[in-house]
């Protein structure tokens, strides 16, 4: 079974200021692996993903993430917080299943924004 | 173009009632997924369709949840009896993908349903 952990249900960080949000995952084989971003009331927008090749992942607005096989990891990284980056983010895997790619999510962490 | 729409966005129901949920994919996508996403969690996986055929259906809590998607396009999710422990926001997905490929989950926005 797969699982994803996400250490810290709330993040904050002031503008500007560099945005690390955790993410381990369990797979007992390689996994796939996702960040979502949530707006209120909104559904989940892709930021990037992971597959295979590049460890270094880069997605939309500036968040990047690192697979690493050995810790087991995937966190998600911006240099500088915007204001427009306050959302609820969960990191997901999945596994190649012909088609069915079912999405395991984490519980997700609210990053908050100071100005 | 249009990305994935559901209706109705909000939907309040007696305990006890039926409800219907409808998901309108983008077009062409034939993986079809529908997830159940509590207050403070994530979503999880309730079930997945390929075209028409409903090919995992592990993730539905009990035999009052059924979905179909009858013509491999528009999906229904169908709750009967509902109870309280129903409420939550059901999010429907659709991808491209056909093969184990990592294909892009497309979201909408989401039903929010409240069960008084």
């Amino acid at each position: 079974a797969q699982s994803v952990t996400q250490l810290g249900s709330h993040v904050s960080v002031s503008e500007g200021a560099l945005v690390l949000l955790r993410c381990n995952y369990s797979s007992s084989v390689p996994p796939y692996l996702f960040w979502y971003v949530q707006y209120p009331n909104q559904g989940l927008q892709l930021l990037l993903k992971y597959t295979t090749g590049a460890t270094l992942v880069k997605g939309i607005n500036g968040f990047e993430a690192e697979f690493k096989k050995s810790e087991t990891s995937f966190h998600l990284t911006k240099p500088s917080a915007h204001m427009s980056d306050a959302a609820e983010y969960f990191c997901a895997v999945s596994k190649a299943n012909f088609g069915n790619e079912k999405l395991t999510f984490g519980t997700g962490t609210r990053l908050t924004i100071i100005p | 173009g249009a990305g994935v729409s559901q209706s109705p966005r909000y939907k309040v129901a007696k305990r006890g009632q039926d409800v219907a949920l409808r998901c309108d994919p983008i077009s062409g996508h034939v993986s079809l997924f529908w997830y159940q996403q509590a207050l403070g969690q994530g979503p999880e996986f309730l079930t997945y369709f390929q075209n028409e055929a409903q090919l995992d259906k592990s993730g539905l809590p009990s035999d009052r949840f059924f979905a179909e998607r009858p013509e491999g396009s528009v999906s229904t999710l169908k709750i009967q009896r509902t109870q309280q422990e129903d409420s939550a926001v059901y999010l429907c997905a659709s991808s491209l993908a056909t093969s184990g490929g990592a294909g892009t989950q497309y979201f909408g926005p989401g039903t929010r349903l409240l069960v008084l």
